[in-house]
């Protein structure tokens, strides 16, 4: 069974500060690895995405990705009132195959 | 990113009646789309995969003739729920990639309430 795995939170951090989310993965064949954001009520939103070892930053964001430890982490930093939401972590096999999706962790970030 | 759209937003249907949901990529070719429902407070669930010109393959436990999955062109994939009853009141929400990029864009989702 293909699996991603991430705590579900809340995770709770002031304004300001870093939001660290982490998810570990089963599969080892699996090649991609995606950041979604979903609001209430809305669908999930593409944030980030990292194909290698290491680290990959896209503005207040970074990805990290540890294939040897089956490790997927985000970074936010500053964050924001606005960065409130559930982060979900998805892997992929394939291209063209269906993601595997983490249950989210909840982010809460107070002003 | 790419652009996914979905119609209608949200709708509501008698209890035996079937509703049909449009998903369509508006800037690219999507050669492979995904269908999920998400209930309240849940995770999202993959109903189906479908690429076009191709059957569905559908997930374990998701009833193939209830949820009539169709990908006729590169850019449109359309979800009909039959025989709506009830329980079938949901988040319905498509997402697709292209021949060009790895990435999987969602669109708004549809909300389902049969009465």
């Amino acid at each position: 069974q293909k699996e991603v795995e991430q705590n579900s939170g809340p995770l709770s951090v002031p304004e300001g500060a870093i939001a660290s989310l982490n998810c570990t993965y089963s599969d080892r064949g699996s090649q991609s690895f995606f950041w979604y954001r979903q609001y209430s009520g809305k669908s999930p939103e593409l944030i980030m995405s990292i194909y290698s070892n290491g680290d990959k930053e896209d503005g207040r964001f970074t990805a990290q990705l540890n294939k040897a430890s089956q490790y997927v982490s985000l970074l936010i930093r500053d964050s924001q009132p606005s960065d409130s939401a559930t982060y979900l972590c998805a892997s992929r096999g394939q291209a063209g195959t269906a993601l595997i999706f983490g249950k989210g962790t909840t982010l809460s970030v107070s002003s | 990113g790419a652009v996914v759209s979905q119609h209608p937003s949200w709708v509501i249907c008698k209890s035996g009646t079937s509703v049909k949901i449009e998903c369509r990529s508006l800037d690219f070719q999507a050669t492979t789309m995904f269908w999920y429902r998400q209930f309240p407070k849940q995770s999202l669930m993959l109903m189906a995969t479908s690429n076009e010109g191709s059957k569905a393959t559908y997930e374990q436990g998701v009833e193939k003739d209830k949820f009539l999955i169709n990908h006729a062109s590169l850019t449109l994939s359309t979800l009909t729920v039959t025989s709506a009853h009830p329980e079938d009141s949901s988040f319905y929400i498509c997402s697709a990639t292209g021949t060009d990029f790895y990435e999987q864009y969602f669109g708004p989702g549809t909300r389902l309430t049969v009465t």
